[in-house]
């Protein structure tokens, strides 16, 4: 199985701040890397996929990129209602496997 | 607007089997393919099981296989998890998720959940 590890588990930001998030995979997984968002009680939300295309509606301050094992996400000038907690997720090979999650909170 | 509301949830005993259903509606239901997700409370995600559009093609999780059979209907525009030889491990907030329209397997729309408890 392909192993997604995160980091950091967790992070505290203000709004307005510049913050990313690293995924890396145990083995390449070309760009088969996806980003979803969850608040809690939510089902989780697609941010991006092929590790870098943002889904529809998702807003341009957040952008992915990397290839292989290692991945970025992004959120530029960080707004109240991005704190929540990020998950990437490989689609390389099944087992379909996700990190265990980086949670964002205010400082 | 896509909508995937999932039923079936509650509390068994361990050894006992659930079926949840996941009924989808707001898109071409047989297109795509579907997927269980779970969420152990305050845990992170596994993904459980996967569908082909037309029901013909399945994937399991090794932690399910054996115990857990997925499959669809399509007539109905519902998907379904038969889960059987439930334990305590199998806690969790279980979603169904469809397949995005993109090459490899992401999830694109995601039901509320629903909740199953395994304990005695």
């Amino acid at each position: 199985d392909i192993q997604m590890t995160q980091s950091p588990s967790s992070l505290s930001a203000s709004v307005g701040d510049r913050v990313t998030i690293t995924c890396r995979a145990s083995q390449s997984i070309r760009s088969f890397l996806s980003w979803y968002q969850q608040k809690p009680g939510k089902a989780p939300k697609f941010l991006i996929y092929g590790a870098s295309t943002l889904q529809s509606g998702v807003p341009s301050r957040f952008s992915g990129s990397g290839s292989g094992t290692d991945f970025t996400l992004t959120i530029t000038s960080l707004e109240p209602d991005d704190f929540a907690t990020y998950y990437c997720q490989q689609s390389f090979s099944n087992p379909l496997t996700f990190g265990q999650g980086t949670r964002l909170e205010i400082k | 607007e896509v909508q995937l509301l999932e039923s079936g949830g509650g509390l068994v005993q361990p050894g006992g089997s659930l079926r949840l259903s996941c009924a989808g509606s707001g898109f071409t239901f047989n297109n795509y393919a579907m997927n269980w997700v779970r969420q152990t409370p305050g845990k992170g995600l596994e993904w459980v099981s996967g569908v082909s559009g037309g029901g013909g093609s399945t994937f399991y999780a090794d932690s399910v296989v054996g115990r857990f059979t997925i499959y669809r209907d399509n007539s109905k525009n519902t998907l379904y998890l038969q889960m059987n030889s439930l334990r305590v491990a199998d806690t969790a907030v279980y979603f169904c998720a469809k397949d995005s329209p993109s090459d490899g397997v992401q999830f694109d729309y995601w039901g509320q959940g629903t909740l199953v408890t395994v304990s005695s």
